[in-house]
């Protein structure tokens, strides 16, 4: 088990430009979640997956964001034409949820976004 | 609506002092409790959780909550600090809106002075 991956870790980008983060969870983990990270600010809930569904978006998340998770394993999310207010660190986590919800989040390191 | 509320951004306490962080929740079902610590430039470690059963719960660390019902609450302890406390901590809640999804709350820092 070598908990939840992701990459890249940090990413500058210009503005307007397109960025991608992947994320790997834990092998045998059904659920995928991303979150967003602001500094001074808890995480924010951005979507999350039941093995390739994606189950909920947050309106947090627009039109420019998209994710996916093809075959129920790595996820990846991608910002198009990128804002300055884009900027934060993007959390994926992942659990096993099997009929109790109560099963403890992993995270990631996060993957820090600095738009300039 | 749904919410985490953590009362105080930021907490300073003496090494060797008492720690109390502060969590209530609102919820219209039986909610799942949880506190998360976060080092700089890391994501997020579980401390400690609250899924059912005993109210008391202890975690890593040496750290402690207790779920009550009647306050809607979930204050994180620990009776003596220690500088490598110095963290930000976040409670968070998962909720049944239909796929279980887990809010935080704003997070408070905890500064430990020696």
């Amino acid at each position: 088990d070598t908990g939840v991956s992701q990459n890249p870790r940090h990413k500058i980008t210009k503005r307007g430009q397109n960025v991608t983060f992947r994320c790997d969870p834990i092998s045998e983990h059904n659920r995928l979640y991303w979150y967003r990270q602001t500094l001074g600010q808890g995480p924010e809930f951005l979507t999350y997956f039941q093995n390739e569904a994606q189950l909920e978006k947050s309106r947090l998340l627009s039109d420019r964001f998209s994710a996916e998770r093809p075959k129920g394993s790595f996820s990846t999310l991608e910002i198009q034409r990128t804002e300055q207010g884009d900027s934060a660190m993007y959390l994926c986590a992942s659990s096993f949820l099997q009929g109790n919800p109560g099963n403890t989040i992993y995270f990631g390191e996060g993957s820090w976004l600095t738009v300039v | 609506a749904q919410s985490v509320t953590q009362l105080g951004s930021h907490v300073s306490v003496s090494e060797g002092a008492l720690v109390l962080l502060r969590c209530n929740y609102s919820s219209s079902v039986p909610p799942y409790l949880f506190w998360y610590v976060q080092y700089p430039n890391q994501g997020l470690q579980l401390l400690l959780k609250y899924t059912t059963g005993a109210t008391l719960v202890k975690g890593i660390n040496g750290f402690e909550a207790e779920f009550k019902k009647s306050e809607t609450s979930f204050h994180l302890t620990k009776p003596s600090a220690h500088m490598s406390d110095a963290a930000e901590y976040f409670c968070a809640v998962t909720l049944n809106t239909g796929g279980f999804k887990t809010i935080f709350g704003a997070g408070t820092r905890l500064f430990v002075k020696a």
